[in-house]
């Protein structure tokens, strides 16, 4: 079955500063990738989306790009704030499944 | 997009008893999924429910341990069984819906066995 990896578990940066995280997935017949962010005590949201026909998406100051040969793909966020802070999840979907990665929390430390 | 309604926000009950958690949607969805967060740890899926067939289980869930209701398109639930301290955590559900087939949270059950 589908396996997601994803790195770094955890990761602290300045405010302003770029923040990225990594995630690998197994399963060459999984075709989207969204990755959501999950507040303390709140319910994932989703903050942007990649289809396997795309190599990169930007939304303002969230970018994701994917690799469908080396089967990754990555959440880049730019000019970093304090509201960024929370739990990242990337996910692997394939036929109405979604296999999550391990998480990374994220410190905006200002 | 897809409104979910998911209670209790938390409970703590016994061990050896039982807690059903319910899901209700705004829309008709085909699935419903029901995950678990352990504290700090990712979602791991439990079962696909879908209506008018019994779930689908992962790995390492039971249909005794884990009984699942979906009597129609917009509602579901999920009872934990015989529960035991290692049961405590955050029970999500979730749909997948609109075109873009992005998942949908419910608010989450945070269950605490003592």
């Amino acid at each position: 079955g589908e396996n997601v990896e994803q790195h770094p578990s955890t990761l602290s940066v300045q405010e302003g500063d770029s923040a990225v995280i990594k995630c690998t997935y197994s399963d060459s017949a999984s075709n989207y990738f969204p990755w959501y962010k999950q507040e303390l005590g709140k319910r994932p949201q989703l903050i942007i989306d990649i289809r396997s026909n795309v190599g990169e998406k930007k939304d303002q100051r969230i970018a994701v790009t994917l690799n469908k040969t080396a089967k990754h793909f990555s959440l880049h966020i730019t000019e970093t704030q304090p509201e960024d802070s929370a739990v990242y999840f990337c996910a692997a979907f394939k036929t109405y499944k979604y296999i999550f990665g391990t998480g990374t929390r994220l410190k905006v430390l200002a | 997009s897809a409104v979910i309604s998911q209670k209790p926000s938390r409970d703590i009950c016994q061990r050896g008893t039982s807690l059903t958690i319910q899901c209700q949607v705004d829309s008709q969805v085909t699935m419903m999924f029901w995950y678990r967060q352990q504290p700090g740890q990712s979602l791991t899926l439990i079962a696909t429910a879908n209506q008018g067939s019994e779930a689908t289980y992962e790995s390492g869930f039971v249909i005794d341990k884990f009984p699942i209701s979906r009597p129609n398109l917009t509602f579901s639930t999920l009872t934990v069984s015989n529960m035991s301290p290692e049961d405590s955590s955050i029970y999500l559900c979730s749909v997948v819906a609109g075109e873009n087939t992005e998942a949908f949270f419910g608010q989450g059950t945070r269950l605490t066995v003592v």
